[in-house]
């Protein structure tokens, strides 16, 4: 049983668009985080939600906007992409938001923005 | 500034050998650091988490070590085989969230 999965794992897309990406976990976890990874292979954290209350937003243009419908689920919806946006984005959970906690990573999303 | 840096973009050695990576920190004060493993395509794997107060933590082949005061940890492989050729990254603890190194590769040859 897959613990976090998102879509899609691909995305291509022109500049100026909307999209969104999705992510689901059925670990049971109270805390879900969005992070980019990018051609440098540096991972940073954007956001962390727990039980669906945004805790963290890290300095993350407002076009990026998390939504939370569930616990288990977390969205990513990106408007008026920017060239800039191309990365890998990752969703991760864990069980409480606190730093010890170990987190579990979904399979990521390469975007990429023409 | 705050810093995390891992030792060097890519690490090469031969199968059957320790394998030694870094990460050094400055102005931070991590309460715990946590390991992981990514593989090409795939998102980190989480692998050893170690307290301040631990000098030291073991799991199977991994060994991890954690200086407060060098502020630095290092992560060992022994006995390394080819299928531990990955990419290794630190995470230091910073109060609400995690703070990731910018990883060193590691590729062991047979």
């Amino acid at each position: 049983d897959t613990a976090v999965s998102q879509t899609p794992k691909y995305l291509v897309t022109q500049m100026g668009n909307d999209k969104s990406i999705k992510c689901e976990q059925n670990l049971g976890h109270d805390t879900m985080y969005w992070y980019k990874q990018d051609s440098k292979k540096f991972l940073k954290i954007m956001f962390s939600y727990n039980n669906k209350e945004l805790i963290i937003n890290e300095t993350v243009p407002n076009r990026f906007s998390p939504k939370s419908p569930d616990k288990a689920h977390l969205n990513l919806h990106i408007n008026s992409l920017e060239l800039g946006d191309s990365a890998v984005y990752f969703c991760a959970s864990s069980q409480e938001g606190e730093s010890y906690n170990e987190q579990f990573f979904g399979p990521g999303t390469r975007l990429t923005v023409l | 500034s705050q810093k995390i840096e891992q030792n060097s973009e890519a690490l090469n050695i031969q199968e059957g050998k320790t394998a030694t990576l870094t990460c050094n920190y400055t102005n931070y004060s991590p309460a715990y650091l946590q390991w992981y493993r990514q593989d090409p395509g795939r998102g980190p794997v989480f692998l050893l988490l170690i307290r301040e107060n631990e000098k030291e933590k073991r799991k199977e082949r991994l060994k991890v070590t954690f200086d407060t005061t060098l502020k630095q940890s290092l992560f060992h492989i022994t006995a390394s085989q080819p299928a531990d050729s990955a990419t290794y990254l630190c995470a230091l603890d910073a109060t609400d969230k995690l703070i990731f190194g910018t990883g060193t590769r590691l590729q062991v040859f047979p």
